[in-house]
């Protein structure tokens, strides 16, 4: 079965450094990845998704995310943090025919 | 509609009254699912609907809890005797649910609170 982890359930940046925020999946074929953000009562938006192709993908409002097959691994990373980047962040793995599948979420926090 | 329509988007209910939660997918979906967000929680599965296809119904808590799929478009959760555990923000999404289609596009929620 497919499952998706998120190892950080809080993190906290200072505004203009860098971020990653890890995401490994376990399935036996490439998954279709995705990565969601949630703002504080908002719905949930699409930033990113990876199929196939190209391992580096880019998204909106300036993320990027690397698939790393040999780790089983979908990272997103963000270069400079804005303080508007604070919500909650989701990496999902899907296939056809099986229900999409989300991590438990990672909270970003950006300090001043 | 352009997007995934949840309703109602709040909903208060009594301890022990039945609730029914509505979505609707965007035009064409195959694919459906309902999410369970609780406070500060992340996004629990609930169940999962892909056209004709049985439903996945793994992630349902517990036999208060069901949903239909009508006609292959409308969605309905139905939750009996609610809790007050059950109070959570409920999301539904959808997709084309095939390949690469399978982006989810999702709902703004019906955040459900039972007193």
């Amino acid at each position: 079965a497919q499952s998706v982890t998120q190892p950080d359930i809080h993190i906290t940046v200072s505004e203009g450094a860098s971020l990653e925020l890890r995401c490994n999946y376990s399935y036996g074929a490439t998954p279709y990845l995705f990565w969601y953000v949630q703002s504080p009562g908002q719905g949930l938006q699409l930033l990113l998704k990876y199929f196939s192709g190209d391992t580096l993908v880019q998204g909106i409002k300036g993320f990027e995310a690397e698939f790393k097959r040999s780790q089983s691994s979908f990272n997103l990373r963000k270069p400079s943090v804005h303080w508007s980047d604070a919500a909650e962040y989701f990496c999902a793995v899907g296939n056809s025919g099986y229900a999409l599948n989300f991590g438990k979420g990672t909270s970003l926090l950006v300090t001043p | 509609g352009a997007g995934v329509s949840q309703s109602p988007s709040n909903k208060v209910t009594e301890k022990g009254k039945d609730v029914e939660l509505r979505c609707d997918p965007i035009s064409g979906h195959t694919a459906l699912y309902w999410y369970r967000q609780s406070l500060g929680q992340g996004l629990e599965f609930l169940i999962y609907f892909q056209g004709n296809s049985a439903p996945d119904k793994s992630g349902l808590p517990s036999d208060r809890f069901s949903a239909e799929r009508t006609g292959g478009s409308v969605s309905t959760l139905t939750i009996q005797r609610t809790q007050q555990e059950d109070s959570a923000v409920y999301l539904c999404a959808s997709s084309l649910g095939q390949g690469m289609n399978t982006e989810a596009f999702f709902g703004q929620g019906t955040r459900l609170t039972v007193v």
